[in-house]
């Protein structure tokens, strides 16, 4: 149990157009769920927090209207890069955790296998 | 603020060999603990976790134990294989908030046949 997908595992796209990355908790509900973006051999940034049926917090130095993030349901948030440049070629990942905020104990983050995007 | 600093890589080893990497913590109270393993093109797997002071967390053979007199949760394996090869982060649980995780930098780990 507890499996997250995202879709696309890749995608290529031109500058100045908009991407979607779908993340998906497929056996439970995720209640929050958190967008990283990892660049090549270095470790996983923090873009923002996610809840379900709230606006997402964003990390500091994120743009917000760059990277919009929805959370529409209890299974599924979305990142959308809008007009895409080259410097935003990265791997991004979601996270899933299914317990409830404020509840110590199920605090597990469970990962997508990432989506690879490049910009040309 | 917190933060997670680990043994810097790449680090090479042959099959078989012992392996340990170091992970130190900087924590406002008593975060969870966490190694997560990477493979390549892939996104990252919880390999093992420990939520309290001298909890072991174990699996496939890793172990780490969670230190707080020395706030370290090294990670070891007595025996690595070819398909150990990744990358590993050790992380923390901030317990404030929306309780976010906190990446170490992450360790390169090849092992050679």
């Amino acid at each position: 149990g507890a499996v997250v997908s995202q879709h696309p595992s890749w995608v290529i796209c031109k500058s100045g157009t908009s991407v979607k990355i779908e993340c998906r908790s497929l056996d439970f509900q995720a209640t929050t769920m958190f967008w990283y973006r990892q660049f090549p051999k270095q470790s996983l940034m923090l873009m923002a927090t996610s809840n379900e049926g709230s606006k997402a917090t964003y990390e500091q130095g994120v743009e917000k209207d760059k990277f919009l993030i929805n959370h529409a349901s209890l299974t599924l948030s979305t990142l959308t890069v809008t007009s895409a440049h080259p410097e935003d070629s990265s791997f991004y990942i979601c996270s899933a955790r299914r317990g409830q905020m404020g509840l110590v104990g199920d605090n597990e983050q469970f990962f997508g296998p990432g989506t690879r995007l490049t910009v040309l | 603020g917190d933060s997670v600093t680990q043994m810097e890589g790449p680090v090479t080893l042959s099959e078989e060999a012992f392996l340990t990497i170091n992970c130190t913590y900087t924590a406002t109270g008593y975060p969870s603990l966490f190694w997560y393993v990477q493979y390549p093109g892939e996104g990252l797997q919880l390999l093992l976790k420990a939520t309290k002071a001298d909890d072991k967390g174990s699996n496939k053979g890793f172990e780490a134990t969670y230190r707080k007199e020395t706030t370290s949760f090294h990670l070891e394996k007595g025996s690595v294989q070819v398909s150990d090869s990744a990358v590993y982060f050790c992380a923390l649980n901030i317990i404030q908030g929306a309780q976010k995780l906190v990446f170490g930098q992450g360790t390169r780990l090849t092992i050679n046949p």
